[in-house]
């Protein structure tokens, strides 16, 4: 089975533009959070999505967006984006039967974000 | 709200050597453990799962142990080897849903 995808794996941007991250949960899964991974602060978490509604958020400025698909993809956008957001943003799926979550998150290799 | 440590920050053992990480979590309203593991620039492999109502789990040379009350788990390491070097994290997961909090990990260093 395969497991969580993201794309692109490396991007480079500089200060001010915006930029869009996918990710493809495992088959299955309805369950998508998002995680933002830094030297300074470790991971930390952005935002979670479950049948195409925000569930969950983090302590993040409003520059920092998501959406989920019918198909359960998910997308994170950033927009006028700043030094700091110089990160390695990693995507998690879960499986969810009926209203519990199975707990056990399976990520994705991450998507490195480079902001000049 | 939550806070979650780990303790060393850095550890460098001889293969062979069984070893102990250890967490800590401010807040024992948890609703499980996870321990992960971080290769350099990939993403995280999840290594054991701890429901609040456990003590412990194992698989293969991994044993994580969890106090609930104490605010403390523990991941230990039998016989060590140079393949098990990478950053090993722990996170907590509070509520339902999918947030989990990590700690910022021990770097772990087999040398052969």
């Amino acid at each position: 089975k395969a497991g969580v995808t993201q794309t692109p794996r490396y991007l480079i941007k500089t200060r001010g533009q915006q930029v869009t991250l996918s990710c493809s949960p495992i088959s299955g899964h309805r369950s998508v959070s998002w995680y933002q991974q830094t030297p300074g602060q470790g991971l930390q978490f952005l935002f979670e999505y479950f049948s195409e509604t925000q569930r969950n958020k983090g302590n993040f400025p409003g520059r920092f967006s998501g959406r989920q698909f019918s198909n359960s993809r998910s997308e994170m956008n950033v927009s006028t984006l700043e030094l700091g957001d110089s990160a390695l943003y990693l995507c998690a799926s879960s499986l969810v039967v009926g209203s519990r979550d199975q707990e056990t998150q399976y990520f994705g290799p991450g998507t490195r974000l480079l902001v000049l | 709200k939550q806070e979650v440590t780990q303790i060393p920050a850095a550890l460098s053992v001889p293969e062979g050597e069984n070893l102990v990480l250890n967490c800590s979590f401010t807040d024992s309203a948890i609703y499980n453990l996870q321990w992960f593991r971080q290769d350099p620039g990939k993403g995280l492999t999840s290594l054991l799962l701890i429901q609040s109502s456990q003590r412990e789990q194992t698989s293969g040379r991994l044993n994580a142990s969890l106090d609930k009350s104490s605010g403390r788990s523990t991941l230990y390491i039998a016989a060590s080897q140079p393949g098990d070097s990478a950053t090993y994290l722990c996170a907590v997961k509070e509520t339902s849903g999918s947030r989990l909090t990590f700690g910022e990990g021990t770097q772990l260093t087999v040398n052969p």
